[in-house]
């Protein structure tokens, strides 16, 4: 059974980092783009950020709103993915979703982590 | 960025009866493989997003075939052929042509 389990969320100042982590399990993280995606309370969907895979070489990128503050990384040998924040504003506080890319669709997503910034 | 325009954001609906959300995309979802990138997710209170159709039509396992996808090019619907209790939430259609994937403003359904 597929599953994604974000964790490491939670309240930090303004200029603040934090680092989120989404444990994969029943499938290879190495086969997949990942994505990460926020939801603002009461807002909708924003995409944050994209992890390619090996075949792709490993490339990044990120919604305007986040270069240059926020970083994705994984781990192919844990089945992990992360998001390095940095220098948060109070507009980052979010619900924050990993999801798997399946060919044009997000096919499975986590439960999400809440992160707050506030001072 | 593809642009996804939904309609209607707000829709009370009485149980049982049938529910329709409108999704509009800024240029045509029709890839070169032929195959059109439009997708549908319901978000429960609460819950993350699931996803129910994908490909404009393509229901996911365990979703109820009360739920329905259609459409073409640029215009797409979401069909629920009789309302339940459990249908409450916000439904969301994405784009998947394009990176970055983009989403509706999401619609609103909710019992009368």
């Amino acid at each position: 059974e597929v599953q994604l389990v974000e964790s490491g969320g939670g309240l930090v100042q303004p200029g603040g980092s934090l680092r989120l982590s989404c444990a994969a399990s029943g499938f290879s993280l190495s086969d997949y783009y990942m994505d990460w995606v926020r939801q603002a309370p009461g807002k909708g969907l924003e995409w944050v950020g994209r992890s390619r895979n090996k075949p792709s070489g490993y490339t990044t990128d990120y919604a305007a709103s986040v270069k240059g503050r926020f970083t994705i990384s994984r781990d192919d040998s844990q089945n992990s993915l992360y998001l390095q924040m940095y220098s948060l504003k109070t507009e980052d506080t979010a619900m924050y979703f990993c999801a798997r890319d399946n060919t044009g669709s997000y096919d499975f997503w986590g439960r999400g982590t809440l992160v707050t910034v506030s001072s | 960025d593809v642009v996804m325009t939904q309609s209607p954001l707000s829709l009370p609906v009485t149980l049982g009866q049938p529910a329709s959300i409108s999704c509009r995309s800024s240029q045509s979802l029709v890839y070169s493989d032929g195959n059109t990138y439009l997708n549908w997710f319901q978000q429960r209170p609460g819950q993350s997003p699931r996803r129910l159709i994908y490909k404009v039509s393509n229901r996911d396992s365990g979703v109820p075939d009360r739920f329905s996808g259609s459409g073409s090019g640029t215009d797409f619907t979401l069909k629920l052929s009789r309302v339940e209790a459990e249908d409450v939430g916000v439904y969301y259609c994405m784009q998947g042509i394009q990176w970055p994937y983009t989403f509706g403003q999401g619609t609103k359904l909710e019992i009368k």
